[in-house]
């Protein structure tokens, strides 16, 4: 069965960092793709980042880019979210997702439970 | 949101109803696939359809979809009341380098 456990997030005030992490099992962790996509209080899914299952390839939204990193530890079977320079609009539940392939661009078979990032002086 | 959704729709037990997804040529429209997602409140998206129009192991045949032009919907026929949450439709967009879309989403309540 494929699990996908998320830790980290919390309180951080503006300008401040985080570090929202994703442990993987049940897959053949470094085969696919992963992806984080975030979801403001009230509001829809909105995607934020992804990785190939190598770690070669990232990509971000325009709205995270220069200040969220993506990274793997395929030894580990992690997927991390590294957030710097918060800002208030970052506020949201972030979600880690297993893609179908070892490259993005398609669609999200699993999903993590959720990491609520709370910013706010 | 790139991908545009009723915010919602209703219908009663045993009623079919449909969720369209709105895109455009940058998306949708150059055959990218489309796929849809269901979240409850509090709870994390899970995979509904995937490529268009195939369910996932476990996803009963009353729920279906289809795609053509820059246009996609959901149809969900038998309406239950555990169907009673949100969907999204989600594609990939080639504009500005490539990236995941998601619609704007749906709420879909059962009287």
């Amino acid at each position: 069965e494929v699990k996908l456990l998320q830790s980290g997030g919390g309180f951080a005030q503006p300008g401040e960092s985080l570090r929202l992490s994703c442990a993987g099992s049940g897959f053949s962790f470094s085969t696919y793709a992963m992806t984080w996509v975030r979801q403001a209080p009230g509001k829809g899914l909105e995607w934020v980042s992804c990785i190939s299952g190598g770690g070669a390839d990232r990509y971000y939204a325009d709205s995270v880019k220069g200040r969220f990193t993506v990274s793997r530890d395929n030894s580990k079977n992690i997927l991390y979210l590294d957030m710097n320079s918060l800002r208030a609009d970052d506020t949201a539940v972030y979600f880690c997702g297993k893609d179908w392939s070892s490259s993005p661009w398609g669609y999200l078979e699993s999903w993590g439970q959720g990491a609520p990032v709370t910013v706010s002086a | 949101s790139v991908l545009t959704q009723p915010p919602s729709v209703s219908g009663a037990p045993g009623q079919t109803i449909t969720i369209s997804c709105t895109g455009s040529d940058s998306n949708i429209g150059t055959g990218h696939h489309v796929h849809w997602y269901q979240q409850f409140p509090g709870r994390a998206p899970k995979l509904l359809i995937y490529a268009d129009n195939t369910r996932p192991s476990g996803v009963p045949d009353r729920i279906s979809a289809s795609k053509s032009g820059t246009s996609a919907s959901l149809d969900i026929s038998g309406l239950q009341a555990e169907d009673e949450a949100d969907y999204y439709c989600q594609s990939f967009d080639t504009a500005l380098g490539g990236s995941y879309v998601f619609g704007t989403g749906t709420k879909v309540t059962v009287l």
